[in-house]
């Protein structure tokens, strides 16, 4: 069975700086989609960005981009220019390729990103 | 925008009482999930729907059940409340069409029993 893991329960940067959270996960299948989820406090979550596996070049959506190394099984989240806006739980999500339509997700236990002004 | 309203931001009930938590989605979407999240386990499925009237378990279907009688309505049922149920519920919901369509979330039901 596929897992994932975040091992820093929590992180905090300072405004304006660079932080990276990190996203490991366990899978034997060779195509499958990984996605980053931000849940702010007492918010609603929203996707962040996704990646598929099959592709080489890494997603990038404005302040945000991943480092997704396949053989190592590696998702890190990299978020440029921290804001205050940023802080919140974020879980990063692994989904099966023989999932078919239901788009079944897999969730890491999440990180907890404190943004210091 | 995608719009997933979960009935109750928080709900208080009591040991052995029946509990209903509801989930609309406006998004005509054919998938639709409820998770639980707890303090350092994440998220976990509970169970899914992917068609009016089909539903499948998911990681932790003990102690629930759920009923998908109209596609945009998934309801998540606590048959005898307890308090190991105490927990944050999350509903979800993402479109059937193609394998990388993100899930929308609720707001969340704040769940606790006494």
């Amino acid at each position: 069975a596929q897992t994932v893991t975040q091992s820093q329960p929590e992180m905090s940067v300072q405004e304006a700086e660079t932080v990276t959270l990190s996203c490991t996960y366990d899978t034997s299948e060779s195509d499958y989609y990984l996605f980053w989820y931000k849940q702010p406090p007492s918010r609603q979550m929203i996707l962040v960005i996704r990646q598929e596996a099959y592709k080489q070049q890494n997603a990038t959506e404005n302040r945000f981009s991943v480092n997704f190394q396949k053989a190592a099984k590696s998702f890190s989240l990299k978020i440029s220019d921290s804001q205050l806006g940023d802080a919140a739980m974020y879980f990063c999500a692994y989904r099966s390729p023989n999932g078919g339509a239901t788009n079944k997700l897999i969730f890491g236990t999440g990180t907890l990103l404190a943004v210091q002004p | 925008d995608v719009k997933v309203t979960q009935s109750s931001r928080y709900l208080v009930k009591r040991t052995g009482e029946k509990v209903f938590l509801e989930c609309v989605q406006d998004m005509d979407h054919e998938n639709m999930f409820w998770y639980r999240q707890d303090p350092g386990l994440g998220l976990r499925l509970i169970y899914f729907s992917y068609d009016v009237k089909m539903k499948e378990k998911g990681d932790i279907p003990e102690g629930y059940s759920v009923s998908r009688e109209k596609k945009e309505r998934f309801s998540l049922i606590l048959e005898s409340a307890s308090t190991n149920q105490t927990s944050m519920y999350l509903c979800a919901s993402s479109s059937g069409q193609g394998v990388n369509q993100p899930q929308h979330f609720g707001d969340g039901t704040r769940l606790s029993i006494l």
